[in-house]
């Protein structure tokens, strides 16, 4: 069975440009959840996609956005970078949407805006 | 309002000892999941224990038990016989309800270090 996975594991922008990060599910899972981790924080959510469709989303402006493939593959796209947007952005799979899902989360993407 | 708190910015334990690392949390949905991660410095959040807001028993997974006092609304992780492989940031997580984004509020965490 094959795990989450992420790329790029590192990433470094420049304030302004865009970026584009990936996510591959956990073989049969169909949500994937996307959050943002600074420096010294836990986890905030991003938002959470679910059989292809947004299915929730937290308190990020919408130069965050995503898309799911049919394969449940995920991808978190940020515009117009900016400094604040440095941090470790973890994907998290699970099977569905229920409240005793586990989520399974992939090793993380580091980015670094200069 | 903070959802989840976690007090003890860092812990230190002499290995083979216990540790207890304190979780609180808020919520007014009667239905809710709470849930221990384990964060080594590569950065991958690692699932260690759930526990549901209905479940009657307390949660064990190995050496990890989670001592949840629906009352007083804590949800504190006790690691018996701590390792060095133990030392790692820990976060307390919830999510409420059952329906629509199951997204997970995170705690600031708990940095735990293990001593030889």
């Amino acid at each position: 069975e094959t795990g989450v996975t992420q790329s790029p594991t590192h990433l470094i922008k420049t304030r302004g440009q865009q970026v584009t990060l990936r996510c591959s599910s956990q073989s049969g899972h169909n949500t994937v959840s996307w959050y943002q981790q600074a420096l010294g924080q836990g986890p905030q959510f991003i938002f959470q996609y679910y059989r292809e469709e947004e299915n929730g989303r937290g308190n990020f402006p919408p130069r965050f956005s995503g898309l799911q493939f049919p394969n449940y593959s995920s991808e978190l796209n940020v515009n117009a970078l900016e400094l604040d947007d440095s941090a470790l952005y973890l994907c998290a799979s699970s099977l569905g949407t229920s409240g005793s899902d586990e989520q399974f989360f992939g090793p993380g993407t580091r980015l670094t805006v200069l | 309002a903070q959802k989840i708190t976690q007090t003890q910015p860092g812990m230190f334990v002499q290995e083979k000892e216990a540790v207890t690392l304190d979780c609180t949390y808020d919520t007014s949905d009667p239905s809710y999941g709470l849930f221990w991660y384990k964060q080594p410095s590569s950065g991958e959040m690692i699932f260690l224990i759930y526990q549901g807001s209905y479940d009657q028993q307390n949660a064990t997974e190995g050496r990890y038990s989670l001592n949840f006092q629906k009352a007083r609304k804590s949800a504190n992780l006790v690691i018996s016989a701590s390792q060095l492989g133990d030392s790692a940031m820990y976060f307390c997580a919830m999510r409420e309800g059952n329906q629509g984004a199951q997204k997970l509020v995170f705690g600031q965490g708990t940095r735990l270090t293990i001593n030889p």
